[in-house]
């Protein structure tokens, strides 16, 4: 089937903008976490959302980052009054919480680019 | 939070060699999970390990979930070129999210 899928796969834009970047996670799946990762570096988590539970917001850097789920499926992270050290590759990822092997799979990413 | 320490952080190795990298928690874990991230790609699974001891094995790859549950390993035989990439574990306590390692980046030499 589908994997996960983001959009858009490049977004370049110029400090002070806001942009948002979109995940469409396996049907099915309960858990989504955003990850964000600058080059050559690790995987920064950002959030998660589980099922109806409350996200963990914890990773979050600023108030300038948000994100939703809606109905349990799509996620859109927002970026507000983007500043040059938030360029770097977006990942999404989801996972069947519950099941015995609740591996991630993860979208090809949106590489972001602040001017 | 509870995290996952990797080392080493970066690894040439010389092709045909063997290697081994190392995911290290101060705390039990539920289980750990491995991934393999390619130059200019996303991570993908390769492996959860679940139980105390268990020995794990894909081709060359060996893993290891050490019998505390507090550490793992995973060691690569007669490295290829293929290898190449960065490899991270992520551990899970109880029932909380997944938390990453900050991964091993390998490189191979020819």
């Amino acid at each position: 089937g589908a994997g996960v899928s983001q959009s858009p796969s490049n977004k370049v834009t110029e400090k002070g903008k806001d942009v948002e970047l979109r995940c469409d996670p396996i049907s099915g799946h309960t858990a989504l976490y955003w990850y964000r990762q600058s080059l050559g570096q690790g995987l920064e988590f950002l959030i998660y959302f589980q099922g109806n539970s409350a996200p963990d917001k914890s990773g979050l850097p600023s108030d300038r980052f948000s994100a939703e789920r809606t109905g349990g499926s799509v996620s859109t992270l927002t970026i507000q009054r983007t500043q040059q050290e938030d360029s770097a590759v977006y990942l999404c990822a989801s996972s069947q919480e519950g099941a015995t092997y609740n591996e991630q799979f993860f979208g090809p990413g949106t590489r972001l680019t602040v001017l | 939070g509870q995290q996952v320490m990797q080392i080493p952080q970066y690894q040439h190795v010389q092709e045909g060699e063997d290697f081994t990298t190392y995911c290290n928690s101060s705390t039990t874990l539920s289980n750990i999970q491995w991934y393999k991230q390619r130059p200019g790609g996303h991570p993908v699974f390769l492996i959860q390990l679940v139980k105390s001891g268990e020995v794990k094995k894909q081709k060359r790859l060996t893993f290891q979930f050490g019998e505390a549950k507090k550490n793992s390993s995973l060691h690569i035989t007669a490295t290829q070129t293929t290898d190449v990439g960065t490899y991270f574990c992520a551990g899970r306590w109880g029932n909380n999210r997944l938390a990453f390692g900050k991964g091993n980046q390998v490189v191979v030499i020819p």
